[in-house]
């Protein structure tokens, strides 16, 4: 079973500024099957990125996924209002996982 | 536009069933596999079960095997999660939601809460 750690749990930063949140996996993960969700309070998960790198259907640019093995990193180049909110990864191994998520609030 | 709408959560006792629905449409429900996502309050998200688009393979989380049942109807653009001897760590939102051939998920609902509790 592949394990996801998110870090840090909470970011603290302020609107226009660059936010970079890491996923590790506990052993090497196929890039095709890594995927990225915003959640804010309330609302269900939206998918921003999928397959490591490509954005889904409406995400804006400023949004940005990396990362190949075990090592991947979602970034947001400039942080909108709308941005702060908690993020998770997710891989599908032998069943789909989530990370434990990390919380991206105004600083 | 794809919406997945889910109903049948509530309270219910330890060891009490519920059954769960999440009714489909803007999209050809028959070609899709289909999961239950679950969230407790205040933590992360947990993959629950999943189904494929002709239910002949279904999945599930080692935490909810042999207790919970993943069921769909495409005649009906439904799909079914039946929960039997529920705990109190069952105490949930679940999300019903659509997954892609790259093993996300791309749709999801409002999610339904289901409480179990004495």
């Amino acid at each position: 079973e592949i394990v996801l750690t998110q870090s840090p749990g909470t970011l603290s930063l302020s609107p226009g500024e660059r936010a970079t949140l890491s996923c590790r996996a506990s052993q090497s993960v196929s890039s095709s099957y890594l995927a990225w969700y915003q959640q804010k309070p309330g609302q269900a998960p939206r998918l921003l990125i999928y397959g490591a790198s490509s954005r889904a259907t409406g995400i804006p640019d400023r949004f940005s996924g990396s990362g190949s093995g075990t090592d991947f990193t979602l970034t947001i180049s400039r942080l909108e209002p709308e941005d702060f909110a908690v993020y998770y990864c997710q891989q599908y191994g032998s069943s789909p996982a989530f990370g434990g998520g990390t919380k991206v609030e105004i600083k | 536009q794809v919406q997945l709408v889910e109903s049948g959560g509530g309270l219910v006792k330890p060891g009490g069933s519920l059954r769960l629905s999440c009714a489909a449409s803007g999209f050809t429900f028959s070609d899709y596999y289909m999961s239950w996502i679950r969230q407790a309050p205040g933590k992360g998200l947990e993959w629950v079960s999943y189904i494929s688009s002709s239910s002949s393979y279904t999945n599930y989380a080692d935490s909810v095997k042999g207790r919970f049942t993943i069921s769909r109807d495409n005649a009906k653009n439904s799909l079914y999660l039946q929960m039997n001897s529920l705990r109190a760590e069952d105490t949930a939102v679940y999300y019903c939601a659509r997954m892609t051939s790259s093993w996300d998920f791309d749709y999801w609902g409002q999610g339904t809460l289901v409480t179990v509790s004495s």
